[in-house]
């Protein structure tokens, strides 16, 4: 069965320094992978996919991930963090058995300090 | 486009009321989704529709019934509510292979 793990509830980091959220998976064949963000009180909102190709995929406000088929990680990365960026981060892996639908990690609270 | 649209936005149910959560996408996606959101859990899939008339079982689909008449709308239904489905309720839609687009949410507390 597929499943994604995001080993740290919660991440620290200072404005400035570069922030990493990590995600690995188990999947049966090509993963498509997702990373989204959640604000308090919101719906969740995209911020990149893996499909297939270059394992170093940009996404919005920053963000990028990398692909490693290797290590069956993919963890989230930003260079300079921002106080914004301090929100609920998930990572997630297509349902190979559910459709197109999401199977989502636990989700890792980013938090970003001044 | 209004996105992905859900009604209400906030509901206190007893046990054993029964109530209807609405979704509605403009996006003319032919997949959608339900998903709840309980703390430290991340997102259950509750049920699912490739296409208008047709839906299928999610992981957690016990309590909870939906139907698909139309493209547009995906109403989940909860018909003896229990205090285990207080939650975060998401819809989502896409075109399929692509990212989903998700709604505020609905927050439900049975009590």
């Amino acid at each position: 069965a597929q499943s994604v793990a995001q080993p740290e509830d919660q991440v620290n980091v200072a404005e400035g320094n570069p922030l990493t959220v990590k995600c690995t998976y188990s999947v049966s064949g090509n993963p498509y992978l997702f990373w989204y963000v959640q604000y308090p009180n919101r719906g969740l909102q995209f911020l990149l996919k893996y499909i297939t190709g270059d394992n170093l995929v940009k996404g919005s406000y920053g963000f990028e991930a990398e692909f490693n088929k290797s290590q069956t990680s993919f963890h989230l990365k930003k260079p300079s963090a921002l106080v914004s960026d301090s929100a609920l981060y998930f990572c997630a892996v297509r349902d190979g058995e559910a459709g197109t639908a999401l199977i989502f990690g636990k989700g890792t609270t980013l938090s970003v300090s001044s | 486009n209004a996105g992905v649209t859900q009604t209400p936005k906030f509901r206190i149910l007893k046990i054993g009321q029964s109530m209807t959560l609405q979704c509605t996408q403009d996006m003319n996606h032919n997949y959608m989704y339900w998903y709840r959101q309980d703390p430290g859990m991340g997102l259950k899939l509750i049920y699912y529709s490739v296409g208008a008339g047709i839906t299928d079982k999610g992981e957690v689909p016990n309590g909870y019934n939906v139907s698909r008449s139309t493209t547009e709308d995906f109403p989940l239904r909860l018909e003896l509510a229990a205090p285990s489905q207080t939650s975060v309720y998401f819809c989502a839609s896409n075109r399929g292979e692509v990212e989903q687009f998700f709604g505020p949410g609905t927050r439900l507390t049975v009590l």
